[in-house]
């Protein structure tokens, strides 16, 4: 258990919805990242929040959003969703970010029908 | 930009014997981390090892050590002693040690599937 959590672990929705997935970070980790893994595939980079601030983004969709609440606890908001957003949704978690390694949560898998 | 390559897209290996998964990178920065991710049918990821690009030595963690050529650019995972619970996926990443405003984005490889034979 990596102390990373994240919420719901499995999501079933229509295409042009809109979800939310929630990740809790480790205690005392100021910095979360999203992740994207579809099948059998790497993972993309989406978006980086350090306490609260967006700090880097990847490969995140103009559908997509996310923030980082005062709690640190962090969500990502992907709407409008299509039959290729189907993939698991990853959100790992660091100390800070000049520390080196990242634990991840369990993931999300997000399927849209 | 930076750059991750995992040339083997799938290995195996005989339980408790040895294996080797490769990893190339490619960046003009001098400090850096490596990391390699375990992904198990579970699909969690799960940190197998790291490696600060400033130290020359190769890291260990029990049955997994690093080759780790900076010059070379080139970071190895060798699993020693096999288990079939080292099935899995395994990725490369890259992660600079220095960033703009704290902008510290990892790059992953595509991955190697391993299969531990019994």
């Amino acid at each position: 258990d990596s102390g990373v959590t994240q919420t719901p672990k499995h999501l079933i929705t229509a295409t042009g919805q809109r979800v939310t997935l929630r990740c809790s970070p480790r205690s005392g980790d100021l910095s979360v990242y999203w992740y994207q893994q579809s099948l059998d595939q790497g993972l993309q980079f989406l978006i980086q929040y350090y306490n609260g601030e967006e700090r880097a983004k990847g490969n995140i969709l103009e559908r997509f959003s996310a923030q980082q609440f005062p709690d640190l606890h962090s969500e990502l908001n992907l709407s409008s969703l299509e039959l290729g957003d189907s993939a698991l949704y990853f959100c790992a978690s660091s100390v800070a970010p000049q520390f080196g390694e990242q634990f991840f949560g369990p993931g999300t898998r997000l399927t849209v029908l | 930009a930076q750059t991750v390559t995992q040339s083997q897209p799938e290995m195996s290996v005989q339980e408790a014997e040895t294996v080797t998964l490769s990893c190339t990178y490619d960046t003009s920065e001098s400090d850096y981390y490596l990391f390699w991710y375990k992904q198990p049918p579970s699909r969690q990821m799960i940190l197998v090892i790291r490696q600060e690009a400033y130290k020359q030595q190769n890291a260990t963690e029990n049955r997994f050590s690093v080759n780790f050529q900076k010059a070379a650019k080139s970071f190895s995972l060798k699993i020693s002693d096999s288990q079939l619970g080292d099935a899995a996926m395994y990725f490369c990443a890259y992660r600079s040690a220095t960033g703009t405003s704290g902008t510290y984005k990892y790059i992953f490889g595509t991955g190697t599937r391993l299969k531990v034979l019994a």
